[in-house]
């Protein structure tokens, strides 16, 4: 299973963008870049994937590198509700393949909104 | 609203005693999975299924089991709870397990105790 790498935790103040990185250097061709994040007492929840080019939505964007080894999750103006634990996972193919479809969490990177 | 529903969100029995958790989906997708998170440890699978009457073992398996008779549902059966099963669980459900941009969505959690 491709492996992610996140730094352990950040921090960054209310209102200001926080840039969440992953690095993902053995990524296969057909490994999609996903972001999610666990807010404390919850449930994972999906933030945002891509494949190769920048993808933005309500939530965040996902700037990934040319050559894909590395991803920047992108929060644009942090809020207090924004703090979680956030986690950079490679999904790939399922058919033909050993994978069994799940999402492989490592540590995450617990972001801190100072207010 | 698209969820997912895990029932008890919280559970203490003992030792021996056959219990279920139960999972369920409203967006009639194929693939389910259920996870366990322990700290230190992270999110591991347990056991999928990428569609009915079709389940496979994740990775810590060991004593639990799953059915999937039904397209929306899918348990979680401890025959014999042990001490070492004392967690926190999520169900999650996504279109299929692919990586081409599913983004999976994660039930609220059964914090289940084993004494």
């Amino acid at each position: 299973d491709a492996k992610t790498t996140q730094p352990n935790s950040m921090e960054s103040n209310e209102e200001e963008p926080v840039h969440l990185p992953c690095n993902h250097s053995t990524i296969s061709g057909t490994d999609y870049i996903h972001w999610y994040r666990q807010l404390p007492s919850q449930g994972p929840e999906y933030v945002i994937h891509g494949l190769t080019s920048n993808v933005n939505n309500r939530m965040a964007s996902l700037a990934i590198a040319e050559d894909r080894k590395s991803s920047t999750l992108i929060l644009h103006r942090a809020t207090l509700r924004d703090a979680a634990v956030y986690y950079c996972i490679l999904r790939g193919i399922l058919y033909g393949s050993s994978n069994t479809g799940k999402l492989i969490f490592g540590q995450g990177t617990t972001l801190q909104v100072k207010p | 609203e698209a969820q997912v529903t895990q029932n008890p969100r919280y559970l203490i029995t003992v030792t021996g005693k056959k219990l279920t958790v139960t999972c369920s989906q409203n967006m009639n997708h194929e693939y389910m999975s259920w996870y366990r998170q322990d700290p230190g440890l992270g999110l591991r699978q347990i056991y999928y299924s990428m569609n009915v009457e079709v389940t496979d073992k994740g990775d810590v398996p060991e004593g639990y089991k799953v059915s999937r008779k039904e397209k929306r549902n899918f348990p979680l059966i401890l025959e014999s709870p042990s001490p070492n099963q004392t967690s926190l669980y999520f169900c999650a459900s996504s279109v299929t397990g692919g990586g081409w941009g599913t983004e999976a969505f994660f039930g609220q959690g059964t914090r289940l105790t084993v004494v």
